[in-house]
């Protein structure tokens, strides 16, 4: 069983560049994850779906960010008119559901971004 | 919000040693995990925990599930310079009806260097 991947695992762009990530889940993982996480800083929820249904999305996913998971495998993250402030490491996991309804969430590699 | 506060901030300690680091909130968890993550990776699943009391060994790895549910506890024996890493704690919580919330709030997380 292979692990999260995401692709690229770096990017460096422009500020006011459009960008896109992609994750893939373990497969048979319902749930997907997407985190932010800068330098010195642990990982901050973005927004997750389970199967294709995008659940929550937090506060800190303005309307440049937008996430899709159309057929319930792969998911992807776009961010349009990139800004210096979106410089960090996007974090992607996936999970299943386990004993007691718990879900234990895996993480991928990442993406780099740097914005200049 | 919830927040997580994690101490200590760093550790320096020789080979050979044991190491205890903490995690600490103001409001309650229902599920507490900790995470290792080496520079440019992913947070790798170390630990998880499901009930308020128990205490979960892997490998040379313990970590304890605080009785008010506010905390939690990471204890790492005899180390060896591959313990070298960032240690995260991370707590969730559950929707009403039991069914597990997604999201997970991180730590800030605890350095860990390990003297040959």
């Amino acid at each position: 069983d292979t692990g999260v991947s995401q692709n690229p695992r770096h990017k460096i762009t422009k500020r006011g560049q459009n960008v896109t990530f992609r994750c893939d889940p373990i497969s048979e993982h319902n749930r997907l994850y997407w985190y932010r996480q800068t330098l010195g800083q642990g990982p901050e929820f973005l927004t997750y779906f389970q199967n294709e249904a995008q659940l929550e999305k937090s506060r800190l996913l303005s309307d440049r960010f937008s996430a899709e998971r159309p057929k319930g495998s792969f998911s992807t993250l776009e961010i349009q008119r990139t800004e210096q402030g979106d410089s960090a490491m996007y974090l992607c996991a996936s999970s299943f559901p386990g004993t007691s309804g718990t879900y234990e969430q895996y993480f991928g590699p990442g993406t780099r971004l740097t914005v200049t | 919000g919830q927040q997580l506060n994690q101490s200590p901030q760093s550790m320096f300690i020789q080979e050979g040693e044991d190491v205890s680091m903490n995690c600490t909130s103001s409001s309650i968890f229902n599920t507490w995990l900790w995470y290792k993550q080496d520079p440019g990776e992913g947070p790798v699943l170390l630990i998880a925990l499901y009930k308020a009391g128990e205490l979960t060994s892997n490998g040379r790895l313990t970590a304890q599930f605080g009785i008010t549910r506010k905390d939690s506890f990471l204890n790492i024996s005899a180390s060896i310079p591959s313990d070298v890493g960032i240690y995260f704690c991370a707590g969730q919580t559950l929707r009403a009806g039991g069914t597990s919330y997604g999201k997970l709030t991180f730590g800030q997380g605890t350095i860990l260097t390990v003297h040959p």
